[in-house]
């Protein structure tokens, strides 16, 4: 069936620092690729999304290409903030539902 | 403006009592999801429905049961709560029309501790 591997957290940055979260995926088809972030005590909202091959997601800074050759949506940003402390999930999707990650805790500090 | 909201958003109940967990949603869409939450697994979905007159398993089904009971409610129920039942269960909802993209937007959970 279809599965979502990102990389285990947490991931501890300092303020300014490059972020990489891994997300890849297997898939009949091909699915739509989506990034949902989770703020302490929130429940999930829609970071960014691709739709099909080579199509880059961006929003608030972040960054994520789908790679079809790799089925990789790996999520980038240049530069953290504190504020972007959360926890980021990986989900592709077909036409009925998403298929969630387990999720990857992104800790930035001052 | 438009939300997802659930009631209630924290409950500690005893083994075997049954909870109700409800959904309500302003955006009027036709999906709605129930999935739960916990630490180090993700998310896991339990049922959805396309409609009114359609519901899904999802992942996790056993031991829950749901009801559509309009466009806009959703409820999920425990009928004999087990203490591995305790997590956060969120439920969500997205727009038919836009099914191939698949953005679900997300209510603010509900903490359920069984004890």
């Amino acid at each position: 069936g279809d599965s979502v591997t990102q990389m285990e957290g947490p991931v501890t940055l300092s303020e300014e620092a490059f972020l990489t979260i891994n997300c890849t995926y297997t898939a009949t088809g091909y699915p739509s690729l989506f990034w949902y972030v989770q703020y302490p005590g929130e429940g999930l909202q829609l970071l960014l999304k691709a739709t099909k091959a080579d199509d880059k997601g961006s929003n608030k800074g972040f960054e994520a290409t789908y790679r079809k050759e790799t089925t990789s949506f790996h999520l980038e940003k240049g530069s953290v903030q504190v504020s972007d402390s959360a926890v980021y999930f990986c989900a592709p999707g077909g036409p009925d539902k998403l298929i969630f990650g387990t999720g990857t805790r992104l800790q930035v500090f001052p | 403006d438009a939300d997802v909201t659930q009631t209630p958003r924290n409950r500690i109940t005893k083994t075997g009592k049954r909870i109700m967990l409800e959904c309500s949603q302003t955006k009027g869409h036709d999906r709605m999801y129930w999935y739960r939450q916990d630490p180090g697994l993700g998310l896991r979905l339990i049922y959805y429905s396309f409609d009114v007159k359609d519901i899904n398993k999802g992942e996790i089904s056993d031991g829950y049961s749901v009801s559509r009971q309009a466009q806009a409610k959703f409820s999920l129920s425990l009928e004999s709560a087990i203490p591995n039942q305790t997590a956060l269960y969120f439920c969500a909802t997205s727009d038919d029309r836009a099914s191939s993209y698949n953005e679900q937007f997300f209510g603010p959970g509900t903490r359920l501790t069984v004890l």
